[in-house]
């Protein structure tokens, strides 16, 4: 079975633009959360989704959303993109009963960098 | 913020010696979860462990938990250089739905 897969794995933008990152989860998977993971810090939450309603947000500025489609996979947009916004993001799948505090299932992330 | 901390932040061992990661947490778990990242890529879980367990054992890792303490220790025995990544604890906290990810110790295990 294919794991989580991300897309774009690399990205260039410049301050102000607007960048969209695509996330699929584990067939089967109805829950997906997304994480940002600066240079040299562990991974910090951003949303989480499950049957296509959040049901998580963290400490992250309006400029920042998402969403999750019919077939469960997610996309991250972020707006306005400032040079702190370059960072390793992260998308993570998991599959209830247990879900968003089991085991969670990550992709190869998609890199960002904001010049 | 970070809600747990990895101590020591580096670690560099000779292959086949022991490696010992330590975990603390602020708040009240469900359960604790390490995971490991080589080179910047995705996170591969390696272990969970509930708030009632003490110890847990996967090949060659051994995780232990202390809730009085709040905190947990990554046992990795005989190393390999392919051990070598950064470790991540992650938290998840009763009434979140989200983990609670530290800030890691980069583990470099030398041929």
């Amino acid at each position: 079975d294919a794991g989580v897969t991300q897309s774009p794995t690399h990205l260039i933008k410049t301050r102000g633009q607007h960048v969209t990152l695509r996330c699929s989860p584990i067939s089967g998977h109805k829950s997906v959360s997304w994480y940002q993971q600066v240079l040299g810090q562990g991974p910090q939450f951003i949303f989480q989704y499950y049957e296509k309603e959040e049901r998580g947000r963290g400490n992250f500025p309006d400029r920042f959303s998402a969403r999750q489609f019919p077939n469960y996979s997610s996309e991250l947009n972020v707006n306005a993109l400032l040079l702190g916004d370059s960072a390793l993001y992260l998308c993570a799948s998991s599959s209830p009963p247990g879900g968003f505090r089991e085991t969670q299932y990550f992709g190869p992330g998609t890199r960002l960098l904001v010049l | 913020s970070q809600q747990g901390e990895e101590d020591p932040q580096a670690l560099s061992i000779q292959e086949g010696e022991n490696a010992t990661m330590n975990c603390s947490y602020k708040t009240s778990i469900n359960n604790l979860q390490w995971y490991r990242q080589n080179s910047g890529r995705g996170l591969v879980h390696l272990i969970l462990i509930r708030s009632n367990e003490r110890e847990k054992h996967s090949g060659r890792l051994r995780v232990t938990l202390d809730t009085s303490k709040k905190s947990s220790s990554l046992l990795i025995t005989a190393s390999r250089a392919a051990d070598t990544a950064s470790y991540f604890c992650a938290t998840a906290q009763t009434g979140a739905n989200n983990l609670f990810f530290g800030t890691g110790t980069r583990l470099t295990v030398i041929p």
